[in-house]
């Protein structure tokens, strides 16, 4: 079983919508947890950074929570944008060790 | 606008054939990552260096995989022999300590 889960694998949203994408993980002990967004064809781009004692961090639209107590994390998407259409990956630290959660495929319409 | 730059960005080979994959990390910073990802196992930490020193490559297989820093500018990922198995996407990311790490753009690697 994988240490990170994300859910859902896959979401369709129309532009202009909110969605959440959620992380829970059972990694530990636990350094910190960071949020990437993959565009096809490229590398991930750092959305987020959390550790321990941070409850929320917000990088524009984009709002990453951490509950460490559930080992749960959410990365919120505010007003969807066409460009917002990627793979968006979930990545646990345990000193230097690190799980990656198999992503969730969002794809914004028109 | 300093990034990470890996070569070759895509390399066909035959099974059996030695693959170097480079990267140059953005200048000052002291962490470097070795990524591979695939369709099927996402995304998986191979080997990772802290000022040019092996912290943990514990996720590479190490019979036919080595990875170095013969200095701060350079990192190499060396795969000999190649198997089709090895067929992925190969991403260097670079940063500072525990802090935002930038990926570079991949090597795509084929192994016929």
């Amino acid at each position: 079983k994988n240490q990170v889960e994300q859910s859902p694998q896959s979401l369709i949203i129309l532009e202009g919508k909110n969605c959440t994408l959620q992380c829970n993980y059972t990694v530990s002990p636990f350094s910190n947890l960071r949020w990437y967004k993959q565009d096809t064809g490229r590398g991930p781009v750092s959305l987020t950074i959390m550790t321990f004692s941070e409850n929320t961090k917000s990088n524009g639209r984009y709002t990453a929570t951490l509950d460490a107590d559930t080992k749960q994390s959410s990365l919120h998407i505010t007003a969807s944008q066409l460009s917002d259409s990627a793979s968006y990956i979930c990545v646990v630290s345990a000193g230097n060790d690190m799980r990656f959660g198999a992503g969730t495929r969002l794809t914004v319409k028109p | 606008d300093a990034r990470v730059t890996q070569t070759p960005r895509d390399k066909v080979t035959e099974m059996g054939q030695e693959v170097t994959m480079r990267c140059q990390p953005i200048l000052g910073h002291n962490t470097v990552f070795w990524y591979r990802q695939t369709m099927m196992q996402g995304l998986e930490l191979l080997a990772y260096f802290r000022n040019r020193a092996p912290l943990d490559d514990s996720g590479m297989p190490k019979d036919r995989f080595s990875a170095e820093m013969p200095d701060a500018t350079l990192a190499t990922l060396k795969i000999q022999p190649s198997e089709p198995r090895d067929s992925a996407v190969y991403f260097c990311a670079s940063g500072r300590d525990q802090g935002t790490q930038y990926f570079g753009p991949g090597t795509r690697l084929l192994v016929l």
